[in-house]
């Protein structure tokens, strides 16, 4: 079974600065989808940014970047110039690729992302 | 933007009493998700339809619960008898064929005293 593992149960950062959330995940399969994941105090789910892993290049979107490291099976997201909007759970997920596309998330339990005015 | 809309955001029932759940996923998405958050088990994954057929159910007691799809505009999930171990956040969320990212619902919130 695959596990995600979010070792950062609260992170705090300086609005601002920059932040980096890690997330590690075990699986035997080559090829997967990642993902990111914001819940603000709403409980919204928000995707924040998603990789497959048979791309080399990590992606990027607007302030939000991700380190994906395949062969460490570590997926870190990393927020350039903190906002206060930014504040909310973090959760980490991953799907395996499986042609027909109808698997479910397995989660991490999260990283609380705290920013200080 | 198209949104998943979960029915209803709240609710408080006491022991014993069956709950309903409602889900509508966005128009033209395929595969339908129910999902389970509470603090201690985090975010988990009950079961899942594609195309109104069960895939998968093996996260969601069998007993008390019962996933369904009527028709490709609506799915439950029903709890009877509940308890109180059922108290936590429901989210459903759908998404369409190939690599497209799923989208949820603002979530139930359920509490069983």
């Amino acid at each position: 079974a695959q596990t995600v593992t979010q070792s950062q149960p609260e992170m705090s950062v300086q609005e601002a600065e920059t932040v980096t959330l890690s997330c590690t995940y075990d699986t035997s399969e080559s090829d997967y989808y990642l993902f990111w994941y914001k819940q603000p105090p709403s409980r919204q789910m928000i995707l924040v940014i998603r990789q497959e892993a048979y791309k080399q290049q990590n992606a990027t979107e607007n302030r939000f970047s991700v380190n994906f490291q395949k062969a460490a099976k570590s997926f870190s997201l990393k927020i350039s110039d903190s906002q206060l909007g930014d504040a909310a759970m973090y959760f980490c997920a991953y799907r395996p690729y499986s042609g027909g596309g109808a698997d479910g998330l397995t989660f991490g339990k999260g990283t609380h992302l705290i920013i200080q005015p | 933007d198209a949104r998943v809309t979960q029915t209803p955001r709240h609710k408080v029932t006491e022991m014993g009493q069956e709950v309903t759940m409602r889900c509508q996923p966005i128009l033209g998405h395929n595969t339908v998700f129910w999902y389970r958050q509470t603090m201690m088990q985090g975010l988990e994954l009950l079961a899942y339809f594609r195309n109104r057929a069960p895939l998968d159910d093996s996260g969601m007691p069998k007993d008390r619960f019962s996933a369904e799809m009527p028709d490709a505009t609506l799915a439950t999930l029903k709890i009877q008898p509940s308890e109180p171990r059922d108290s936590a956040v429901y989210f459903c969320a759908s998404r369409s064929l190939g690599s497209q990212p799923q989208h949820f619902g603002d979530g139930t919130r359920l509490s069983i005293l």
